[in-house]
Order: structure tokens, then C-alpha cells, then sequence
């Protein structure tokens, strides 16, 4: 099975610092992982994925998130916040191989204080 | 491509009454997936279907919910009578084979069901 656990359900920064999303998995079969974004009153924006190449994946709007088998993360960065990136941020896991259903995180909201 | 279209972008309607919502996929794609996102729950994933057909459905709430796939461009979501309950954003995504799965899914922008 899969899952994806996002630490903290609220993340506030100030306009200039660096952004961090936390996002741990747990698959018991090599996963993909996703990042997706929702700006209010939208749906859900890809925002940058892993699919196993190279592991520190850049993504838009300056996000990068890498992989740490290790450590079974894949956290969200982003080294300076702007304004528009307030929104909420979801984590998704799924499998490389058959069924291929996202399993998303509850999400993190991200408010950037100016 | 105009992505994925849903509608109604906003319902409002009364306990009891039947609510049809509406997905029409990317064209292409053949995994369609139904979603609802609430405060409580946050993203739950009711069905989906792949080339039409209805491979899982085990997230679907209860016998009031249904879904249909009639064909490859057009998908309906079901609500036979609504309860104050079931009021939360519904999104439709799309995603194509192969290798649908690294891929990710495409959203469209969502209805907001509100139950009165």
C-alpha cells in the first residue's frame, strides 16, 4: 500500500524566505511522487514529480523537491517565497508498476507574510 | 487543449433532490477519476475508470452515489437524493496509458456542491 504523510497542516513564511514542505512515504513497492499546488478556487496544478530519474526534480515557479530513499521524503523547497505562492500544497504517491491510483496527502497551506 | 472541463462550476440545491455533475476528460486520456475534497477528509478518491469501464469504486460513499463513463469524452457523478453531507468540491481528473502513472493526472477546476 501506499501513503503520504505531510508534516504540519499550516506553514506560514515571510516573503523572501526559503520555503520547506515536508512530505514522508510509505510504499512498499518503488513509488512516483508528485507535488501538486491548489490556489483557491481552483483545482489541483501538477507542480513537479519523480519518476525514478534523476532525484532532485525541479519543477515551476523555482519549486524543487528531492527524493531521499533513505529517508523515505520527498520534500518541497523553494529558496525564496513570494506572495503568489500562498496556495495549498499536496504530496501524492503511487506505484511504478500496475494499478496506478495518486494517493494524496491532506495538504499543507502555505501563507507568505509580506 | 482545453484540459479537463467539469460542470457545473457551483451547485446549490436542496436536500433530497438529485445533483448531476459533469467531467469531460482531455481528449486521449483514458483513466478518468473522480475526487472530493473536504475540510474533514481532505482529497478522497471515489472511482475511476479506465477506457470507459469502472475498475474501482470501493471509495464511493454509499448507494446514493454513481458513476458513469457512457463514453471516451464524457463522465457523470451522480447523487440520488442529496444530503447536507455530501456538500464539498468534486474534481474529475484525467490521466493516458502508458506509463500513466508518472505522468500524474490532469484536474479540471472542480464543483462546489452545497446541500441545503
Amino acid at each position: 500500500a501506499q501513503s503520504v504523510t505531510q508534516l504540519g497542516s499550516h506553514v506560514s513564511v515571510s516573503e523572501g524566505a526559503l520555503v520547506l514542505l515536508r512530505c514522508n512515504y510509505s510504499s512498499s513497492v518503488p513509488p512516483y511522487l508528485f507535488w501538486y499546488v491548489q490556489y483557491p478556487n481552483q483545482g489541483l496544478q501538477l507542480l513537479l514529480k519523480y519518476t525514478s530519474a534523476a532525484t532532485l526534480v525541479k519543477g515551476i515557479n523555482g519549486f524543487e523537491a528531492e527524493f531521499k530513499k533513505s529517508e523515505t521524503s520527498f520534500h518541497l523547497t523553494k529558496p525564496s517565497a513570494h506572495m503568489s505562492d500562498a496556495a495549498e500544497y499536496f504530496c501524492a504517491v503511487t506505484k511504478q508498476t500496475g494499478a496506478n491510483n495518486l494517493f494524496f496527502g491532506t495538504g499543507t497551506r502555505l501563507t507568505v507574510i509580506p | 487543449d482545453a484540459g479537463v472541463i467539469q460542470s457545473p462550476r457551483h451547485e446549490v440545491t436542496e436536500m433530497g433532490q438529485e445533483v448531476t455533475l459533469r467531467c469531460k476528460p482531455i481528449s486521449g486520456h483514458d483513466y478518468l477519476f473522480w475526487y472530493r475534497q473536504t475540510m474533514m477528509r481532505g482529497l478522497e478518491l471515489l472511482i475511476y475508470f479506465n477506457n470507459n469501464v469502472p475498475i474501482d469504486d470501493s471509495g464511493m460513499p454509499e448507494d446514493r452515489f454513481s458513476a458513469k463513463m457512457p463514453n471516451a469524452s464524457f463522465s457523470t457523478l451522480k447523487i440520488q437524493p442529496s444530503e447536507p453531507r455530501d456538500s464539498a468540491v468534486y474534481f474529475c481528473a484525467s490521466s493516458s496509458s502508458p506509463g500513466q502513472g508518472r505522468r500524474g493526472y490532469t484536474f479540471g477546476s472542480g464543483t462546489r456542491l452545497t446541500v441545503v
